[in-house]
């Protein structure tokens, strides 16, 4: 069964960074893209960013763009999401997925963790 | 490009058929997905390509259109079915998603 497992989230100052991990299993990680989607509060789904298999392309929402940088590790089947210069704004559940083949479908999402910022 | 689902929210009944639209800002083929989110869930794909059923979804869930408009059906709500469907684009980046229709029961 397909797992994505993320980590790293939590409470952060206005302006602070964080990285974000996501660890897969049960699936060849090095051949699907992947992706990074939010979701604020009692709000709807924003996507942030996609990173490509051997991680030669990448793709940002505008909103994030210059802030933050997704990156994998395929040896440890793993991809991050580093955030820096937060904002408010940003305070969501952060949310891995796993991309179809060919397309940028969502067909698995991790549990999602909480990333706050606030002083 | 925008999508503009509607309505923003719905209350139905067990055994209703229920029908949520969503409405691209341009065309985008069929470049469509739907997802179900619980509460305190992540999502889940339901239909991909606008009408393709993701494996193991019930067939009770259907997807149509093409262009800027686009239909997901429920032919025969179960009580399983209440949450909040998002549909979603991915003819060109930035991916978008619609805004999201919460169907309550009645």
């Amino acid at each position: 069964e397909v797992q994505l497992v993320e980590s790293g989230g939590g409470l952060v100052q206005p302006g602070g960074s964080l990285r974000l991990s996501c660890e897969a299993s049960a699936f060849t990680f090095s051949s699907y893209w992947m992706s990074w989607v939010r979701q604020a509060p009692g709000k709807g789904l924003e996507w942030v960013a996609n990173i490509k298999q051997d991680g030669s392309e990448k793709y940002y929402v505008d909103s994030v763009k210059g802030r933050f940088t997704i990156s994998r590790d395929n040896a440890k089947n793993s991809l991050y999401l580093q955030m820096n210069s937060l904002r408010a704004e940003d305070t969501a559940v952060y949310y891995c997925a796993r991309l179809t083949t060919g397309d940028t479908t969502f067909v698995y999402w991790g549990q999602g963790t909480l990333v706050t910022v606030s002083s | 490009i925008q999508l503009t689902q509607s309505p923003s929210s719905l209350s139905a009944s067990v055994g209703d058929r229920v029908t949520i639209t969503c409405r691209a800002s341009q065309g985008i083929s069929n470049y469509l997905a739907w997802y179900q989110q619980k509460p305190g869930k992540a999502p889940k794909l339901l239909i991909h390509t606008a009408s393709i059923l993701q494996s193991g979804v019930p067939s009770r869930f259907s997807g149509s259109g093409s262009g800027t408009d686009f239909t997901l059906t429920i032919s025969s709500l179960q009580p399983e079915d209440f949450a909040t469907y998002y549909c979603q684009q991915r003819h060109s980046y930035p991916i978008t998603f619609g805004q999201g229709t919460r169907l309550e029961i009645k």
